[in-house]
């Protein structure tokens, strides 16, 4: 198994709901990642699990909230979001964090918040 | 100044053309750099990577780095239809996890 799956697909919802976001890997890789990637615009690093630890939280409002809960999964936590935030939200993995580890992407979940 | 500059295009060019994507960086201690390529609403998928200064080939596809003048390319031999997608470079320093990404270019290729 060589991908990264996200699920949704796709993702809308309102101001006040709680969601959350799932990606998994089953590549063994030990570092995984999450970014926001608006139309037109590249990807922006938001957070770095390594070996399962936060890492990297790229001063990410707190209505965001990461988890990784093991090895292959993680999760993004969404609550009382704003429009603003809509956005295709990416998550990737690499093998480990240094001194270069290729990070493979998923497809994303495209989120729409009304 | 931003860390990584890329002209956004859009480039259109036909098929069978030579095409040359380029970006620049400021950041001296980036030893990484990355071309990914993201078809319309996927994620980026990882086409070439370079250490240091030099010049990568992998099919029809070469990669340069200039670390003097801090200046990365991309080369497309006999461009395809299937290569029209948004190529973003992306660069690191050793030992980070970070990527930075420049802004992509967009690329038709026409039949």
């Amino acid at each position: 198994d060589t991908e990264v799956t996200q699920t949704p697909k796709h993702l809308v919802m309102g101001m006040t709901n709680k969601k959350s976001l799932k990606c998994e890997q089953h590549m063994g890789h030990r570092a995984m990642y999450w970014y926001k990637q608006k139309a037109k615009k590249p990807p922006e690093l938001m957070f770095v699990y390594s070996y399962e630890k936060l890492s990297i939280n790229e001063s990410v409002p707190s209505r965001f909230s990461p988890e990784c809960p093991n090895s292959s999964l993680l999760n993004l936590h969404l609550h009382a979001l704003q429009p603003e935030d809509s956005a295709l939200y990416l998550c990737a993995s690499s093998p480990g964090t240094g001194p270069y580890n290729e990070q493979f992407f998923g497809p994303g979940t495209r989120l729409t918040v009304l | 100044q931003k860390e990584v500059e890329q002209d956004p295009g859009p480039l259109s060019v036909p098929e069978g053309a030579i095409v040359s994507l380029n970006c620049t960086y400021s950041n001296s201690a980036f030893q990484y750099f990355m071309w990914y390529r993201q078809y319309s609403r996927k994620g980026p998928e990882l086409l070439m990577y370079t250490y240091s200064s030099g010049n990568k080939e992998d099919g029809r596809f070469t990669a340069q780095v200039d670390k003097s003048s801090k200046y990365i390319s991309l080369f497309i031999r006999d461009s395809q239809p299937s290569d029209s997608a948004t190529y973003l470079c992306a660069v690191s320093q050793g030992g980070s996890e970070k990527l930075v990404f420049g802004k992509g270019t967009k690329l038709t290729v026409n039949p």
